[in-house]
């Protein structure tokens, strides 16, 4: 089973700062994939970052970057130099990598508004 | 050039009054996926296909099914919509087994009336 917590509702960011948003898991899988998704007031879902399980390293696209430490089973999402266009629901998801399932569960999401 | 497509955008639908829901993809992605999600929360899953296999979650209400008749399209059906149904509904794919994201549609709002 999967389990992703997602700990703020909500967050604020001022404008050119860089904003933490947590993500920690619970799975059972023994491989697996991390995804953050970004929802604007739109509604499409739009994907910004992923992470293996099996990566050593940190995932980085751009201005996200995701701060994987397995130990912990937290993969937090890092966006530097926020913009305004930044205001939006941002959701943490996995799914499994096995061939057998690949079901991908979300977190309750997290609300970030960018002030100018 | 739109990969996951949903229609309609905007359906309203009476209460009790059968409706389908479609999603189409260019991508050929062996997995499919169904969400609702609600003002606010994060998106629930329904149902997912890998491939031709029909995995239904554990809490998904009788009254929701779907369909996969080939690779490309997939339809959910609300037998009976209830005001507890309005929602946007999500559709998304997958390549299972690799190190891919899942694609999203643009979402259907149903509204029932």
């Amino acid at each position: 089973a999967q389990k992703i917590t997602q700990t703020q509702p909500g967050m604020f960011v001022q404008e050119k700062e860089a904003v933490t948003l947590d993500c920690t898991y619970d799975t059972s899988d023994q491989s697996y994939g991390l995804f953050w998704y970004k929802q604007p007031s739109s509604g499409e879902m739009i994907f910004l970052i992923y992470q293996g399980s099996y990566d050593e390293q940190n995932a980085t696209e751009g201005r996200y970057s995701l701060n994987f430490q397995k130990a912990r089973k937290s993969a937090n999402l890092v966006i530097s130099a926020s913009q305004l266009g930044d205001s939006a629901m941002y959701f943490c998801a996995s799914a499994p990598l096995g061939d057998s399932s690949y079901k991908l569960i979300f977190g309750s999401g997290t609300r970030l508004l960018v002030r100018p | 050039d739109a990969m996951v497509i949903q229609n309609p955008r905007y359906q309203v639908t009476q209460f009790g009054k059968p409706v389908t829901l479609s999603c189409s993809q260019t991508l050929n992605h062996n997995v499919m996926y169904w969400y609702q999600q609600k003002s606010s929360q994060a998106p629930k899953l329904l149902f997912h296909y890998y491939d031709k296999d029909f995995n239904n979650e554990a809490d998904t209400p009788d009254n929701f099914q779907s369909r996969r008749p080939n690779t490309s399209f997939c339809f959910l059906d609300i037998r009976s919509p209830g005001l507890g149904d309005a929602a946007m509904y999500l559709c998304a794919t997958s390549r299972a087994g690799l190190n891919t994201e899942a694609f999203f549609g643009q979402g259907t709002r149903l509204t029932v009336v």
